[in-house]
């Protein structure tokens, strides 16, 4: 199994541009969850799927969207950057309960100049 | 308002001697508590999970206690290890496996 996997590991913007961070899991689990994580700060929940179809907002949802067409992918997309998203983006999945644990994926770098 | 909060930002310790990491919450609501350990340029790692119904879980040298009344946790490595060097953020759920709300991560230093 890859696991979590994001692409790109890196990427710079403009502000105003649009791009899609995708994440992907061959785990087959059911929910999947999106990350950022600023300087001294732990990470904030933007976004989270609990199955294909379903998702809702989580911390710092704004400027972000997410949809959920299948079980192994929950892209995360910018409609229109801006500085304040510059970060480092995770995605997360779990198999539905009784388990607790969330797997991160190797994150994203997003510079949004 | 922070509803996970690790009051430490940095705890240094010598090899072989315990180290005890601290998290508090504010949301009753929370059900399920888990430790995560990061290092740089690389995403989080599980490394152990508790819920309310328990007040410790074990997983060799890791041990994690909740005080459900006092509304914290804490995170014990015994002994700890140099490779045990990193950031160690405190997370908690309503449910499980989703939506989990971090602290802001204490940096674990573990000297030889």
């Amino acid at each position: 199994n890859a696991g979590v996997t994001q692409t790109p590991k890196f990427q710079v913007l403009k502000t105003g541009q649009s791009m899609t961070l995708q994440c992907a899991q061959d785990m087959n689990h059911e929910y999947m969850s999106w990350y950022r994580q600023d300087p001294g700060m732990g990470l904030r929940l933007i976004h989270y799927s609990v199955g294909a179809g379903i998702t809702d907002q989580g911390e710092v949802p704004n400027g972000y969207n997410v949809s959920r067409s299948t079980t192994e992918d929950f892209p995360l997309r910018l409609l229109s950057a801006a500085p304040s998203q510059t970060s480092v983006y995770f995605c997360a999945s779990s198999p539905p309960p009784p388990t607790d644990t969330q797997y991160f994926g190797p994150g994203t770098r997003l510079t949004v100049l | 308002d922070q509803q996970v909060k690790q009051n430490s930002p940095s705890l240094s310790v010598q090899e072989g001697r315990i180290s005890i990491l601290n998290c508090d919450y504010t949301n009753s609501m929370f059900d399920y508590f888990l430790w995560y350990k990061k290092y740089p340029a690389e995403g989080p790692t599980f490394l152990i999970s508790i819920s309310s119904i328990k007040d410790k879980n074990e997983d060799g040298r890791f041990t994690v206690f909740l005080n459900k009344s006092a509304k914290h946790l804490s995170l014990h490595i015994v002994p700890s290890q140099p490779g045990d060097s990193a950031v160690y953020f405190c997370a908690a759920s309503v449910y499980p496996g989703t939506a989990l709300i971090f602290g802001k991560g204490t940096t674990l230093s573990v000297s030889s």
